[in-house]
């Protein structure tokens, strides 16, 4: 059974930073695209990033370019995104998915981040 | 980057009745198109992908089509555990968007 689960959310204030996680199991988490994808309260889905299974082709939205950074750990079936100086506008549930290249397969059931002071 | 357009954004229905949902896209991208379902405090779920293709386990009453820049998803039957909202996304290009939602509600 494939599963993702994310982690490291929590309340941080405005300029602060976050480490989310996002471990994997029930799949060969190193031939798999990943992304991390948020959801603001209220609002629609927002990709945000995007890892290939190897790491070296990265994709940022303009909204989070320069401010936050996607890893990954194949060794440790793990996606990371570091996010610095974030902003009141950067609060939603953040959700990894596995990328099957047509499309977002699999997802975790999110871990909510508020930037609020 | 593409851009996404849903109607309609919101729609009331019975139990039994046919539902359909467009989504436009700013640019062709063929059959790059999936079709998700998201209920209230969950992850989104995968529904259709390649425009028509049916994820395995979804139920049959959902359909998808169209190719270019205008796509079609169909409830044939709504059912009570249907009420949700829906997206769909572009997969030709990054950053791989999402269209605004339509939500459908119980009439």
């Amino acid at each position: 059974e494939v599963l993702l689960v994310e982690s490291g959310g929590g309340l941080v204030q405005p300029g602060g930073s976050l480490r989310l996680s996002c471990a994997a199991s029930g799949f060969t988490f190193s031939s798999y695209d990943m992304n991390w994808v948020r959801q603001a309260p209220g609002k629609g889905l927002e990709s945000v990033s995007y890892i290939s299974s190897s790491g070296t082709i990265i994709y940022y939205a303009d909204s989070v370019k320069g401010r936050f950074t996607i890893s990954r750990d194949n060794a440790k079936n793990s996606l990371y995104l570091q996010m610095d100086s974030l902003r009141a506008e950067d609060t939603a549930v953040y959700y990894c998915a596995r990328d099957s290249r047509s499309d977002f397969d699999f997802w975790g059931q999110g871990t909510l981040v508020t930037v609020s002071s | 980057d593409i851009q996404l357009t849903q109607s309609p954004s919101f729609l009331s229905a019975f139990v039994g009745d046919r539902v359909t949902i467009t989504c436009r896209a700013s640019q062709d991208i063929s059959s790059y198109l999936a079709w998700y379902q998201q209920k209230p405090g969950k992850a989104p779920k995968l529904l259709i992908y390649a425009a028509s293709t049916l994820q395995g386990g979804v139920p049959l009453r959902f359909s998808g089509s169209g190719s270019g820049t205008e796509f079609t998803l169909t409830i044939s039957s709504l059912q009570p555990e249907d009420f949700a909202t829906y997206y769909c996304q572009q997969v030709k290009i990054y950053p791989r968007a999402f269209g605004p939602g339509t939500k459908v509600d119980i009439k």
